[in-house]
């Protein structure tokens, strides 16, 4: 199975400042069709999951533009260009190139 | 509205069985991979189970292959995730999910139904 790692596991942020989001895969998440299947969800606090980026860099419906993704092969990256306080709660880098499908373990942002 | 629903959680003793259900609507159900997806509380999602459109195509995580089934009835717009021989480690919030082709990966979840397994 491929391994997600995401750092940080917990990112304090400042209201109006950037964070963000390091997620890597133990092999190469480019599949034999070209596409690169890593996406990006947030989940609110009592929430469930909710799609923001899909193949590595592309918001989803609903998402601000303040969300973007970035990185190929097995490093990527999210990144919030201005945090807000609905921003809050935990963060998961997901693969579908290979199944099973795997999660990283996720990252907690909170606001300083 | 694409809505995913979960149903049929509740406490269960170990080495007991259950029947999850998840009711889909606002888009063409039998054209859709469904995934469980489970989480313990206070903890990140693992993945449980998969099941194509016509359900000729089914996988299961190791954890729970041999004692979870997972089916759909197109007719009823609805998945399931038979569960037997549960363990306290299957306690979680069991979500269902929708797969996209044109998102390549699950785009659509539902609320989530809780499963408690304790004596």
């Amino acid at each position: 199975d491929i391994v997600m790692t995401q750092t940080p596991l917990s990112s304090p942020v400042t209201l109006g400042q950037p964070a963000s989001i390091s997620c890597r895969s133990s092999q190469s998440l480019v599949h034999s069709d070209g596409n690169t299947y890593l996406s990006w969800l947030q989940q609110r606090p009592g929430q469930p999951p909710r799609l923001l980026i899909y193949k590595i860099s592309n918001r989803f419906s609903g998402v601000p533009d303040r969300f973007s993704g970035s990185g190929a092969g097995t490093d990527f990256t999210l990144k919030i260009s201005r945090v807000e306080p609905e921003d809050v709660g935990n963060y998961y880098c997901v693969q579908a190139t290979q199944s099973p499908r795997t999660f990283g373990q996720g990252t907690k942002l909170e606001i300083k | 509205e694409v809505q995913l629903v979960e149903s049929g959680g509740g406490l269960v003793q170990p080495g007991g069985s259950l029947r999850l259900s998840c009711a889909g609507s606002g888009f063409s159900f039998s054209n859709y991979w469904i995934h469980w997806v489970r989480q313990v509380p206070g903890k990140g999602l693992a993945w449980v189970s998969r099941i194509n459109g016509d359900a000729s195509s089914i996988i299961y995580a190791d954890s729970v292959k041999g004692r979870f089934t997972i089916s759909r009835d197109n007719a009823k717009n609805t998945v399931y995730l038979q569960m037997h021989s549960l363990r306290a480690e299957d306690t979680a919030v069991y979500y269902c999910a929708r797969d996209s082709k044109v998102y390549g990966g699950v785009d659509y979840w539902g609320q989530g139904t809780l499963l408690t397994v304790s004596s």
